[in-house]
């Protein structure tokens, strides 16, 4: 059974601050790596993705993959009200599928 | 490009009636994926399409789930009968694979469907 875990939150940060957010993952074999932000009664949209390991920015966001660890972030520097939402982490499988397996999601919250 | 459409947006039904859910994934795509997500068991994969042929179903429920793809242009999820746990978001999503990403997937808006 292929798992994916996040702390289900909710994380709160103050505007201006650094959210980090983390995910872990069981199959070793996993070859890609996702960040998705869902709005409350929207659709998961991606914001990031990853599969060396390492870091990668993209603006204000940082996506960190260490596969010795099975271990997974993203980083959000200077936090805004509007980075409010359920960040979800994914994983695909790397049997060559590309099937996503979904973390139930860390929910954000940037206080003003 | 639209986006993956889904229809409807919203459903609300009795419980033993037939359900039927509508997507069209982006053109061009040649995956497609069926999720179903609640608060409790958050986003989970009902099915894998590739080249409209189902690839892993696994995560269909139960025999009272199926899915169709008759071509690269249209999927549906049907649930006959459907009952009360089955309300909850199921959202369509498409991808483009291989490609750089490794299996990026675009979401439709989902349909919120509940049971009574």
């Amino acid at each position: 059974q292929k798992e994916v875990e996040q702390n289900s939150g909710p994380l709160s940060v103050p505007e201006g601050a650094i959210a980090s957010l983390n995910c872990t993952y069981s199959d070793r074999g996993s070859q890609s790596f996702f960040w998705y932000r869902q709005y409350s009664g929207k659709s998961p949209e991606l914001i990031m993705f990853i599969y060396s390991n390492g870091d990668k920015e993209d603006g204000r966001f940082t996506a960190q993959l260490n596969k010795a660890s099975q271990y997974v972030s993203l980083l959000i520097r200077d936090s805004q009200p509007s980075d409010s939402a359920t960040y979800l982490c994914a994983v695909n499988d790397g049997a060559g599928s590309y099937q996503l397996t979904f973390g139930k999601g860390t929910k954000l919250s940037v206080i003003p | 490009d639209a986006g993956v459409i889904q229809s409807p947006r919203h459903e609300v039904t009795e419980m033993g009636q037939e359900v039927t859910l509508r997507c069209k994934p982006i053109s061009g795509h040649n995956s497609l994926f069926w999720y179903r997500q609640t608060m409790m068991r958050g986003l989970e994969l009902l099915i894998y399409f590739n080249n409209n042929v189902p690839i892993d179903d696994s995560g269909m429920p139960e025999d009272r789930f199926s899915a169709k793809m008759p071509n690269a242009s249209f999927s549906t999820l049907k649930i006959q009968p459907s009952e009360p746990r089955d309300s909850a978001v199921y959202f369509c999503a498409s991808s483009l694979v291989p490609d750089r990403t490794r299996g990026e997937a675009f979401f439709g808006q989902g349909t919120r469907l509940t049971v009574v």
